[in-house]
């Protein structure tokens, strides 16, 4: 069956410092991957995608995830996290119903 | 406010008891989805319509579920002789059948089963 690991469930970090947040996934066909972000009292809301293509995906407030193919991964990364990134970050996975496998998530809580 | 909406936002209820949650999804979209979120995991899907076609069901949705979408507009999650283990958020998200990937969700129903 198809899941979605992601490793760090908290991580607490200070403004400016960089980001990295852990996704890996078992399927053994084509796979779209995505992350979600959901901030304090909002909805759940996509923050990118990957389908094909480039495996460096950018999306938006800054954040890119890579897409690994050999490693099964899909990590999120931001340069230099802001106060504002404070939010639960789900990697998702999908091969082909259209319906994703979420991870866990992680919360991040980013210090002024 | 165009998003998904859901009602109500939170229904305490007592064991045994039935629900019904219902979900406004954004207008245009055919495809609504349901999840339900548990405390420290991410959304596990139940079901989605395509219109008021319900075209697959989760191992999770047990036959105390059920879920319709009469018009193929809003759509209504009923639990009957709900179980504590019910309890969790339920969240709905829309998407057009075309971008499937889009999906949008609500703010979800958190349902606590005394």
């Amino acid at each position: 069956a198809q899941s979605v690991s992601q490793h760090n469930h908290h991580v607490i970090l200070s403004e400016a410092a960089s980001l990295e947040l852990g996704c890996n996934y078992s399927y053994g066909g084509t796979v779209n991957l995505f992350w979600y972000v959901q901030y304090p009292g909002q909805h759940l809301q996509l923050l990118l995608k990957y389908f094909s293509g480039d495996p460096l995906v950018k999306g938006i407030k800054g954040f890119e995830a890579e897409f690994i193919k050999s490693k099964f991964s899909f990590n999120l990364r931001k340069p230099s996290v802001q106060w504002s990134d404070t939010a639960e970050y789900f990697c998702a996975a999908e091969g082909g119903s259209y319906i994703p496998t979420f991870g866990r998530g992680t919360s991040l809580i980013v210090h002024p | 406010d165009t998003g998904v909406s859901q009602d109500p936002r939170h229904k305490i209820t007592k064991r045994g008891q039935n629900v019904t949650f219902r979900c406004d999804p954004i207008s245009e979209h055919n495809r609504l989805y349901w999840y339900r979120q548990t405390l420290g995991q991410g959304p596990e899907f139940l079901t989605y319509f395509q219109n008021e076609a319900q075209l697959e069901k989760s191992r999770l949705l047990s036959d105390r579920f059920s879920a319709e979408r009469p018009k193929g507009s809003f759509s209504t999650l009923e639990i009957q002789r709900t179980e504590q283990g019910d309890s969790a958020m339920y969240l709905c998200a829309s998407s057009l059948a075309q971008l499937v990937y889009e999906q949008f969700f609500g703010p979800g129903t958190r349902l606590t089963v005394l």
